[in-house]
């Protein structure tokens, strides 16, 4: 079992919809990445975060520290937010870089 | 844009040849960083440097070969490669400032290039 996991592993939307991707992870964390990653393989940061919410325009990221679980949500949605959405986890006490990624989620959004 | 380049896209290499892929970063930054990433499997990390150390080799085959001659630049050098080494090979920098306590690592954005394709045949 890896010790970051992402559901759903596919998800295909429609245009205008509100989605959810979660991460769940099993180690103490010293910060929570969500990248993205486009079909040409390029991946940019979206978020780091070790508490709390973020908001970055239509993109919403949060974590529960206690439970272990964060979540990404993206408001109305729309085809260019077709890509894999990546978490991966920073251990606490780990190395600098050595991050603990999930497999990634794949969303479809269709006109 | 992320400001890290990463050149050939793409690469076909026989297992005999010698290549180099290059990254470079104009964001100024202190880490760089090597990632593979295989089909279906998660990202995982090669090579870090730091302020032009290495300061991890994560249990990667000696075939690979990083080299960081400024903080600007990381180099891959592949040699002997084998099919199975075929994979998307992404560089990544963060500003790499000195972290108190290995609580913090981990603890930096990552800025990515596009990848390097990898094909061995």
């Amino acid at each position: 079992k890896n010790e970051v996991e992402q559901s759903p592993q596919n998800l295909t939307a429609q245009e205008g919809e509100f989605i959810t991707i979660n991460c769940s992870y099993s180690v103490g964390i010293s910060a929570l990445h969500w990248l993205q990653q486009h079909p040409g393989g390029g991946i940019v940061s979206l978020f780091m975060l070790s508490s709390g919410k973020k908001k970055h325009g239509r993109l919403i990221a949060t974590i529960n520290i206690q439970e272990k679980h964060s979540s990404l949500h993206i408001t109305a949605s729309h085809p260019r937010d077709s890509a894999v959405y990546i978490c991966a986890a920073a251990s606490y006490g780990g190395s600098q870089g050595n991050l603990i990624f999930g497999k990634g989620t794949k969303l479809s959004v269709k006109p | 844009e992320t400001g890290v380049t990463q050149t050939p896209r793409h690469l076909v290499m026989g297992m005999t040849n010698k290549k180099s892929l290059k990254c470079e970063q104009h964001l100024g930054h202190n880490a760089m960083y090597w990632y593979k990433q295989s089909a279906k499997k998660p990202l995982e990390l090669m090579f870090v440097y730091s302020l032009e150390e290495r300061v991890e080799n994560n249990s990667v085959p000696s075939r690979f070969s990083p080299e960081c001659p400024n903080s600007s630049h990381l180099f891959l050098h592949l040699h002997t490669l084998q099919p199975e080494d075929s994979a998307l090979y992404l560089c990544a920098s963060s500003q790499g400032h000195q972290i108190q306590g290995a609580s913090r690592a981990g603890s930096e954005k990552l800025f990515f290039g596009s990848g390097t394709q990898l094909s061995v045949l």
